[in-house]
């Protein structure tokens, strides 16, 4: 049990809607990483949030936007959906944005557009 | 930034140490190599990681070479339950690569 956890865990929605998931981060964590991973492939890097500032982005578009409450709990927020979008969505929280700690993953949430 | 380069697969046979290849030529001299792996329908957990000497933790070893282009991961006495994808990953995260498959048979 690693004390992250994301909801909801599965999300049907329709192409050009907008979608909001969560991720609670664990105990005493103070970064929280998103990342899409599709269908047999590695996660990929959305974006990454320390003390609620976005603390790096991957190579995704402006419609993939978040943000991280003082309690740094987190949100992932995607606009004008689109069908590529469809995939696991993880969160993974640190003690630190240095990278050098462990990260704790969710078990993430399957979002599919149709 | 710096890519990691894993087999897509391998096989190993239950109770047989698995050593698990990872290439990172562009590693730069701050740059942790973690690895992490990832079963069935759940998210990415934790495995190990170093910078520069070996490591040792209950679940596995990191032996990492003397250039730091190249690290193994060890488990030593592979299980049905070690079956995962495994990934090796660079400091910042941002690149986690296809991992390598690993299939351990009874």
């Amino acid at each position: 049990e690693t004390g992250v956890t994301q909801s909801p865990t599965h999300l049907i929605k329709t192409r050009g809607q907008q979608v909001t998931l969560r991720c609670s981060s664990q105990s005493g964590h103070n970064t929280v990483s998103w990342y899409q991973q599709a269908l047999g492939q590695g996660p990929q890097f959305i974006f990454q949030y320390y003390r609620e500032e976005e603390n790096g982005r991957g190579n995704f578009p402006p419609r993939f936007s978040g943000l991280q409450f003082p309690n740094y709990s987190s949100e992932l927020n995607v606009n004008a959906l689109e069908l590529d979008d469809s995939a696991l969505y993880l969160c993974a929280s640190s003690f630190s944005a240095v990278m050098n700690t462990e990260a704790f993953f969710g078990q993430g949430t399957r979002l599919t557009v149709v | 930034d710096a890519k990691t380069t894993q087999p897509n697969s391998m096989e190993s046979n239950e109770e047989e140490p698995v050593h698990l290849p990872c290439n990172h030529s562009t590693i730069s001299g701050t740059d942790y190599i973690h690895w992490y792996r990832q079963l069935p329908s759940q998210g990415p957990e934790y495995v190990i990681h170093g910078l520069t000497s070996n490591v040792n933790n209950r679940m596995a070893s990191l032996a990492i070479a003397e250039d730091r282009k190249s690290s193994t991961l060890i488990l030593h006495r592979a299980t049905l339950r070690d079956a995962a994808v495994y990934y090796c990953i660079l400091t910042n995260m941002l690149t986690f690569g296809g991992g390598t498959r690993l299939m351990v048979k009874p």
